[in-house]
């Protein structure tokens, strides 16, 4: 079933631990995001990366990082957790920037 | 300060009674403005594009239509299966950001 996979689906992590988010694709879509979702704050754009071998920064980056080695691949790196970085993390790509997004299913990150 | 606005934030509707959802913006270029639909513990969902003021979109029950400052969601004779968050987004600016805002919840009694 073609879409975006992210894994894992929830996970809960010390404080100070690093974590990787993973995200595929295989729409062969040229853009690719990761938005966290928090109650009361909405979507807010992390990263993102308008083709391979690019990045971009979001509305909120502090704390984050990505890579774009390929098309289909776009991991999203905490190198230190801290509790507020708890929030339910989303992928998302579209054909190109500013077209329509297709977002996978979410990962529920608890910091602790 | 480029912001997008939803309202109501929640909204409840017996089967069949139709309502508006609004977005209003204010940004400096629109590009685009998409609208989404979102089901309680799963990612967003496309529903429309819209580009310029005057366009309309339409599937089954729903209808999104853009003015130079807003957009609405029109849910016509609403189901419960329409019950979920809406949520609007727009595309501006050089560089092509994009805001979200922070959705209607809307919940159909049948």
């Amino acid at each position: 079933i073609a879409g975006i996979t992210q894994a894992p689906t929830s996970q809960i992590l010390a404080a100070g631990r690093r974590m990787t988010l993973r995200c595929t694709q295989d729409m062969r879509h040229n853009a690719m995001y990761w938005y966290r979702q928090d109650l009361g704050l909405g979507l807010r754009l992390i990263h993102y990366s308008n083709t391979a071998g690019t990045t971009g920064k979001g509305e909120v980056p502090d704390g984050y990082s990505v890579s774009r080695a390929n098309t289909d691949d776009f991991p999203l790196t905490l190198a230190s957790a801290v509790p507020s970085q708890t929030s339910v993390y989303f992928c998302a790509s579209s054909d190109s920037i500013g077209r329509e997004a297709f977002f996978g299913q979410g990962t529920r990150l608890t910091v602790v | 300060e480029d912001q997008v606005t939803q309202s109501p934030e929640a909204l409840r509707l017996q089967e069949g009674e139709s309502s508006s959802l609004n977005c209003s913006y204010t940004v400096s270029g629109l590009r685009g403005l998409f609208w989404y639909r979102q089901d309680p513990g799963k990612g967003p969902e496309f529903l429309f594009t819209l580009y310029s003021a005057g366009e309309e979109k339409e599937k089954e029950r729903l209808k999104a239509t853009l003015t130079k400052k807003e957009s609405f969601l029109h849910i016509t004779a609403p189901k419960p299966e329409d019950s979920a968050t809406y949520l609007c987004a727009v595309q501006a600016g050089r560089d092509d950001k994009i805001i979200f805002g922070k959705g209607t919840r809307l919940h159909i009694l049948p």
